[in-house]
């Protein structure tokens, strides 16, 4: 009954690939986030969709699309994968913008 | 822009003690603040949220703080046990609807 689940837990990859990472929320929430921590532990956030609509979009290269088939779901597809991009990728819900998130375990990203 | 900052970056104490960790913020426009709390290789813990209206919220052995208009906040837990350690974050929302985060505060409990 896990609320954020993320898949994979751990991902490692050469550069240059495309990879993606799959979020799912069973919480019934409206609003959807992606979170990168860097290597020095902070957590900065990407993207956010609300009901499978972006409404955040922060300063990240365009090699990074978020994905919302439906409100349950919010995926990060990643193209030509760089070293910089090796983080932890963490996935959120709420049900509305100002209200408590729920983070899924994170995704362990490793670009060689 | 939002900063968040939290102070110290790193604390170890002795089982049974009580501590405070603290976090300031530059913009006081904020909606709320939430606390959380995360273990070495997992996810993110929701601990508490306070409304930019409240001035505290309480849950068991945890109390956080909100000042707005000096832009700071404090988590205070009383006697601290093992299970406890932890990093603690502290992240804010305001205009821009986006959570923004400190640091952290790297908690050890010895027993």
């Amino acid at each position: 009954d896990t609320a954020v689940s993320q898949t994979p837990k751990y991902l490692v990859t050469q550069m240059g690939n495309d990879k993606s990472i799959k979020c799912e929320q069973n919480l019934g929430h409206d609003t959807m986030y992606w979170y990168k921590q860097d290597s020095k532990k902070f957590l900065k956030i990407m993207f956010s969709y609300n009901n499978k609509e972006l409404i955040i979009n922060e300063t990240v290269p365009n090699r990074f699309s978020p994905k919302s088939p439906d409100k349950a779901h919010l995926n990060l597809h990643i193209n030509s994968l760089e070293l910089g991009d090796s983080a932890v990728y963490f996935c959120a819900s709420s049900q509305d913008t100002p209200d408590t998130q729920y983070f899924g375990p994170g995704t362990r990203l490793t670009v060689l | 822009k939002q900063e968040v900052t939290q102070i110290p970056a790193a604390l170890s104490v002795p089982e049974g003690e009580n501590l405070v960790l603290n976090c300031s913020f530059t913009d006081s426009a904020i909606y709320n603040l939430q606390w959380f709390r995360q273990d070495p290789g997992k996810g993110l813990t929701s601990l508490l949220l306070i409304q930019s209206s409240q001035r505290e919220q309480t849950s068991g052995r945890l109390n956080a703080s909100l000042d707005k208009s000096s832009g700071r906040s404090t988590l205070y837990i009383a006697a601290s046990q093992p299970g406890d350690s932890a990093t603690y974050l502290c992240a804010v929302i305001g205009g821009a609807q986006k959570l923004v985060f400190g640091q952290g505060t790297r908690l050890t409990i010895n027993p």
